[in-house]
């Protein structure tokens, strides 16, 4: 059975950074890629990036260049995501998902609110 | 990036009818690498639809896919009260992957 266990709810401050984990259960770090998506209020999905565990290879979203990093752990089979110089309109609900392209299982989501 | 847009922004009909949503990419999709989720407050997005046209494990098969090039659409035959939700696009035919801004369909 495929799970994805994401860590609980953060409080930030603007100008800090959130590291955000994704657990997996499974096959998944051998044979898919991970990725982030975040839901801010009132807005629609976006794509963050992604890793690919077995390579350690990411790649992001030109609009998170610079302020994202993902990581992975294989010991722990555990992906990272942490987002630098917080805002306040990066208060959202982050996700990762099991990725072939298509994310066909997702974490609960981890709410991340950014206020002073 | 691909720039996904979909429309409409906003659908409104009653239980039992079909709807119709369009996904159009800003380039062509070198082949049919495009997904399609559903979405409803406080849940994570649930997988429809991937390669355009083929149906996720459970999905129930008043949901379906299709187009190719630059047009897809997702097509719900005869609306359940269970699928008024948001929609959106997903390409991942180049990396980034990136969504469309979404579609509502809320009751009419």
């Amino acid at each position: 059975q495929v799970q994805l266990v994401q860590s609980g709810a953060e409080v930030k401050k603007p100008g800090s950074s959130v590291k955000v984990s994704c657990k997996a259960s499974g096959d998944t770090f051998s044979s898919y890629s991970i990725g982030w998506v975040r839901l801010a209020p009132g807005e629609g999905l976006e794509y963050m990036g992604g890793i690919i565990p077995m390579l350690g290879t990411a790649n992001y979203a030109q609009k998170f260049q610079g302020r994202v990093t993902i990581t992975a752990d294989r010991s722990t089979r555990t992906a990272y995501m942490e987002l630098s110089s917080l805002r306040p309109e990066d208060t959202a609900v982050y996700f990762c998902g099991r990725s072939s392209g298509w994310i066909d299982y997702w974490g609960q989501g981890t709410l991340v609110t950014v206020s002073s | 990036e691909i720039v996904l847009t979909q429309s409409p922004g906003t659908l409104s009909l009653s239980p039992g009818e079909r709807a119709t949503l369009s996904c159009r990419a800003s380039q062509s999709l070198s082949s049919t690498y495009l997904a399609w989720y559903q979405q409803k407050p406080g849940q994570a997005p649930r997988l429809l639809i991937y390669g355009a046209s083929s149906r996720a494990t459970g999905i129930p098969d008043r949901f379906s896919g299709s187009g190719s090039g630059t047009d897809f659409t997702l097509t719900i035959s005869r609306l359940e009260p269970e699928d008024f939700a948001v929609y959106y696009c997903q390409q991942y035919d180049s990396s980034p992957e990136t969504f469309g801004q979404g579609t509502k369909v809320e009751i009419k």
